[in-house]
């Protein structure tokens, strides 16, 4: 039982590249989360899917994209990266009852 | 604006102290309340949930609710060095699932 699974765990980008961040569940959970998180200011939700077919911004969501793909899978989207975009990448799901499960989190550096 | 604060520390505590640890939160609509513990390089693993006002314990650890003052606090009794991390204070924001995290508490356990 693998959890939340997130790839890539590293990447490189340089300014205007694109890139996508996978994320996939097997726990049959109805709601995906991205977040970002930057030294000092905690995680800050970039999109989220409260069901599958349905997408919605967060609290930071300018220069993103996503998919949800279907129920297992959700996807955030880079279509010209910013160097403001450096920053650690965690997708998560959420369960009936509890708190998020997280995924390993994918750390990308823009130059 | 929805905030949740922490003191960023580090917080220094004695291998078998006890450790306590402080969030604030500015909704005074919220209801549930969540404390992860991130080491570093890892993602948010949970550790404790809490929805009522009062004290909750498992384990070494206790979660206390006041919503009165908006404060929820966790104790960490008996610290080990092996819980050296950082401890983020979440709320959960809505009925879409989203939270609201801190920044984080580092903490230390000296031997």
């Amino acid at each position: 039982n693998a959890g939340v699974t997130q790839t890539p765990k590293f990447q490189v980008l340089k300014t205007g590249q694109s890139m996508t961040l996978q994320c996939a569940q097997d726990m049959n959970h109805n709601s995906m989360y991205w977040y970002r998180q930057d030294p000092g200011m905690g995680l800050r939700l970039i999109y989220y899917s409260a069901s599958e077919g349905t997408t919605d911004k967060g609290e930071v969501p300018n220069g993103y994209n996503v998919s949800r793909l279907n129920k297992r899978e959700f996807s955030l989207r880079l279509e010209s990266a910013a160097p403001s975009q450096t920053s650690v990448y965690f997708c998560a799901s959420l369960g009936p009852t509890y708190g998020y499960t997280f995924g390993s989190g994918t750390r990308l550096t823009v130059v | 604006q929805k905030e949740v604060e922490q003191n960023s520390g580090p917080l220094s505590v004695p291998e078998g102290a006890i450790a306590s640890l402080n969030c604030t939160y500015s909704d005074r609509g919220s209801q549930s309340f969540f404390w992860y513990r991130q080491y570093s390089g890892k993602s948010p693993e949970l550790i404790m949930f809490i929805y009522s006002n009062g004290d909750k314990e498992d384990g070494r650890f206790t979660a206390q609710l006041n919503k009165a003052s908006q404060y929820v606090s966790l104790l960490i009794r008996d610290s080990q060095p092996s819980d050296s991390a950082t401890y983020l204070c979440a709320v959960r924001d809505d009925s879409w699932g989203k939270f609201q995290f801190g920044a984080g508490t580092q903490v230390v356990v000296t031997p």
